[in-house]
């Protein structure tokens, strides 16, 4: 079975801070995709990165971070120099291959950043 | 449209109702996903298409629960004798491809669905 955990239910912090969102799953396929989805008040999921389970290269993308370490089962998600407009809930969603085509969310973590 | 669509945004229903929920894909995705997201929750996977062809449907919760997809593009998701635990946003995806290649998940917008 498939199983993605995220931790923090709710983080708040002041704009211009560091913010890490924690990960972390379970599957027992060994390959896999790891994503990160961003889902403001409008409701509709925003895909940010997708992650094979056979490529661990830390990637960057401009205040946006994503640290992924095959050895801890962690995918975790670091936004640099928070704003306000990074306030939404984040999901991380785990795809095991030979699990069916069906991404496995977690429960979310709730982001806000206050001016 | 460029994206995904769902319709309606909003739906009320009195428990025993019938409701039916529509996705519009993206123009010539194979793939097609229904998702189900309780408040304050992740979105859980109901069922999957690849064309007209229902490939998975071990995410539906019970047999008040169905969907289509006929003609393999708009899908229709139908709950009968709706209940209050219905009530939730149902979230449809779709993507290019088809198992078991990975193809990205574009998902609509949802419809929120109460059940009174």
């Amino acid at each position: 079975a498939q199983k993605v955990t995220q931790a923090q239910t709710e983080i708040s912090v002041v704009e211009k801070e560091d913010v890490t969102l924690d990960c972390v799953y379970e599957t027992r396929d060994t390959t896999y995709y790891l994503f990160w989805y961003k889902q403001p008040p409008s409701g509709e999921l925003v895909f940010l990165i997708r992650r094979n389970s056979f490529d661990e290269q830390n990637e960057i993308s401009g205040r946006y971070s994503w640290n992924f370490q095959k050895s801890t089962s962690s995918f975790n998600f670091t936004i640099t120099a928070s704003q306000v407009v990074d306030s939404a809930v984040y999901f991380c969603a785990l795809r095991a291959n030979n699990a069916g085509n069906m991404l496995t969310f977690g429960g979310g973590t709730r982001l806000m950043v206050k001016p | 449209g460029a994206g995904v669509s769902q319709s309606p945004r909003y739906k009320v229903a009195k428990r025993g109702q019938d409701v039916a929920l529509r996705c519009d894909p993206i123009s010539g995705h194979v793939s097609l996903f229904w998702y189900q997201q309780a408040l304050g929750q992740g979105p859980e996977f109901l069922t999957y298409f690849q064309n007209e062809a229902q490939l998975d449907k071990s995410g539906l919760p019970s047999d008040r629960f169905f969907a289509e997809r006929p003609e393999g593009s708009v899908s229709t998701l139908k709950i009968q004798r709706t209940q209050q635990e219905d009530s939730a946003v149902y979230l449809c995806a779709s993507s290019l491809g088809s198992y078991p290649s990975y193809n990205e998940q574009f998902f609509g917008p949802g419809t929120r669905l109460t059940v009174l």
